[in-house]
Parts: structure tokens; C-alpha cells; sequence
């Protein structure tokens, strides 16, 4: 099972800033791409799928490119409620597949 | 809102003992996970389960090891001997197979094991 590497941070940031996160992948067969969020001690859930062609939900903007095995979060207006890890996540297949998670990176939204 | 539940929240064991951590899974769902946590570490795969058979299992998933669905709701792990390296969270999930795209996993609260 190969990797997930994201920078585990933290990252400091004001309320209100933008933000960005990165995540390459190593294998190549991965076919889809998540983005999930974990608080202390709670388990992870789905923050957005990640799409070929990049997507938007509300704040949130993932992109990817199968060419440089490479997946971006970007959040703006941040909140004191986004604070949490972002893990990024990929499975190579199917629904049977299990999912192979990055260490996340943690954000500290500062007030 | 449907959800998956585990069950207990936490369970101390001895070393050597055998250990059964319990999972109810969202009901229309026909796909189960069984994921572990080390503290500080990241979210590791270990089986995943359909059609009442394993359908992929991890290296870690070893002869300790088993999974079943004894009846229509609950999906459990057993671990046979419990060794001091098995303490972690564990998380059970599961997923209704809507395409390779929208493949959502559910998880549980999971279950926080410690081995003493």
C-alpha cells in the first residue's frame, strides 16, 4: 500500500486568512481523492470528494493533478470552527478498497 | 441522520486476552471497514468486508485478527491476544458503493483500545 505525504504543520492562522494545504500521492492507480477532517480524539469525516477538473464547496476549493500526483485544499474566510486536521485520503479503486490516509495537517485558526 | 455506531467507547484488556469490539454499520450500507489509529499517528487501514466474505485485507490484518457479521446489523473485530502494540483507536465505517467518485466511507466515534 503505497503513501500519502502531507506537511503535518501546524499551521497558525487568522481568522479570516486563506489557507492552503498540499498532498502528493505515489501511486499512480489511485482513482479517487477525499479530503476528510478530524478533531481531537474524533473520527475523521468526509470534508469534500476531490474531482479531475477541481471543485468548489462553499469556502472550500480542492484541485488535483493525476500528473504530478498532487491534491490541494484551499479554504478562504477561514473560521475558529475550521481548526481541526485535514486529512487527505485516496483509494485506488472501487468501493472495496480501503482508504490510505495522510498523517493530516493540523490548523489552528487563531482569533 | 443515519450514522455508524461502535461499541464499547473504550476498552481496557490485558495482554494476552481476547478482545471484541462491536460495530453497527448505516443499514442500507453493503460495504465495512475496520480502520486503526495509533495515538499521534494516522488512520491505517486494516479489512475491508462485503458479501458476508473479507474483500481486501492489510498487512497489519494478521492471524490475530478476525471479522464477522453474525447477523443483519452488527459487524464486529476480534483480536484473539491482545499484544501491548494493538492499543489504538478503532474506527469502523462503512459505505453504500455509489461510484468510484462518491464512495463516501461513514465512520464511527470508534472505539479506543488499551492494552495494559
Amino acid at each position: 500500500r503505497k503513501e500519502v505525504e502531507q506537511d503535518p504543520g501546524p499551521f497558525n492562522v487568522p481568522e479570516g486568512a486563506t489557507v492552503a494545504f498540499n498532498c502528493t500521492y505515489s501511486n499512480s492507480a489511485s482513482q479517487s481523492f477525499f479530503w476528510y477532517r478530524q478533531d481531537c480524539r474524533k473520527e475523521p469525516k468526509l470534508l469534500m470528494s476531490v474531482y479531475s477538473s477541481g471543485n468548489e464547496d462553499g469556502r472550500f476549493t480542492a484541485q488535483l493533478n493525476r500528473a504530478s500526483q498532487y491534491i490541494s485544499l484551499l479554504i478562504r474566510d477561514s473560521k475558529l470552527s475550521d481548526s481541526a486536521t485535514y486529512l487527505c485520503v485516496v483509494n485506488t479503486g472501487g468501493g472495496a478498497d480501503g482508504l490510505t490516509f495522510g498523517k493530516g495537517t493540523h490548523l489552528i485558526i487563531q482569533p | 441522520e443515519p450514522e455508524v455506531t461502535q461499541t464499547p467507547s473504550h476498552q481496557v484488556t490485558q495482554m494476552g486476552q481476547e478482545v471484541i469490539l462491536r460495530c453497527v454499520p448505516i443499514s442500507n450500507h453493503l460495504y465495512f471497514y475496520w480502520y486503526r489509529q495509533i495515538l499521534g499517528q494516522k488512520v491505517e487501514f486494516l479489512v475491508s468486508f462485503y458479501n458476508n466474505e473479507i474483500s481486501e485485507k492489510s498487512e497489519i490484518f494478521d492471524d490475530q485478527f478476525s471479522v464477522e457479521r453474525p447477523d443483519g446489523s452488527n459487524f464486529t473485530l476480534k483480536i484473539r491476544s491482545t499484544k501491548l502494540e494493538d492499543s489504538a483507536m478503532y474506527f469502523c465505517a462503512s459505505s453504500d458503493r455509489r461510484g468510484l467518485l462518491d464512495n463516501e466511507q461513514f465512520f464511527g466515534p470508534g472505539t479506543r483500545l488499551t492494552v495494559l
